[in-house]
């Protein structure tokens, strides 16, 4: 059976603080791991990886993947009020449809 | 293009009713899927298509039902509701990609309440 985990369940840090989520996945016949930002409302999308250490940035995000090790990490340095949300990874697998984790919730305190 | 759409935002049932979940996307994606998102539990999949005219389970496909008779839409059908089934629901659309790439997109999410 596909799994995702994804650590910690939860995170408050204060403005300007780096955070790094985590992401572990068994996907049969992996193809791409995604991270998803949700707010109150339906999911964005954020990254897809396919390959194992090509970091992948958007301003203060960053994402990085190990397919040997089969985790990768989510990174938000200089982190604002903005960025809380529930982070959540998913993984596709031979029927290319997503396994999803049950989501990082990060608080950005003042 | 308006993307994932779906209807209604909010819904309240009693126990027993049927009703059904409108899910419409207008990318020409191959691949729709239902998902229900309960708290703590992230995204769990219900059903999913692979093409018009083909579904198939997903995790957790008890008491719905789904069909495929065009690309564009991909309506979930609760026979009779039950307050377990009580969640936000997600439909998502891709396109098939040689290279791995399978992103999804959501539409905005329905909130269902069965009482």
């Amino acid at each position: 059976e596909d799994k995702v985990v994804q650590s910690p369940l939860s995170l408050v840090v204060h403005e300007g603080d780096t955070v790094t989520l985590n992401c572990s996945y068994e996907v049969t016949n992996f193809r791409s791991l995604l991270w998803y930002k949700q707010e109150k409302k339906a999911p964005t999308f954020l990254f897809m990886l396919t390959s194992s250490g090509i970091e992948k940035k958007s301003g203060r995000l960053s994402s990085i993947l190990d397919k040997k090790e089969l985790f990768s990490i989510l990174n938000i340095t200089a982190t604002q009020t903005g960025d809380s949300a529930v982070y959540l990874c998913a993984a596709s697998g031979s029927a290319r449809q997503l396994t999803f984790g049950s989501g990082t919730q990060l608080t950005v305190l003042p | 293009n308006a993307g994932v759409t779906q209807t209604p935002k909010f819904q309240v049932l009693k126990t027993g009713q049927s009703m059904t979940l409108q899910c419409a996307q207008d990318m020409n994606h191959e691949y729709m899927s239902w998902y229900r998102q309960d708290p703590g539990m992230g995204l769990r999949l219900i059903h999913y298509s692979v093409g018009a005219g083909i579904t198939d389970q997903g995790e957790v496909p008890n008491g719905y039902n789904v069909s495929r008779s065009t690309t564009e839409d991909f309506p979930l059908r609760l026979l009779s509701a039950a307050p377990s089934q009580t969640s936000v629901y997600f439909c998502a659309s891709s396109y098939s990609s040689s290279n791995g790439e399978d992103t999804q997109y959501f539409g905005p999410g329905t909130r269902l309440t069965v009482l």
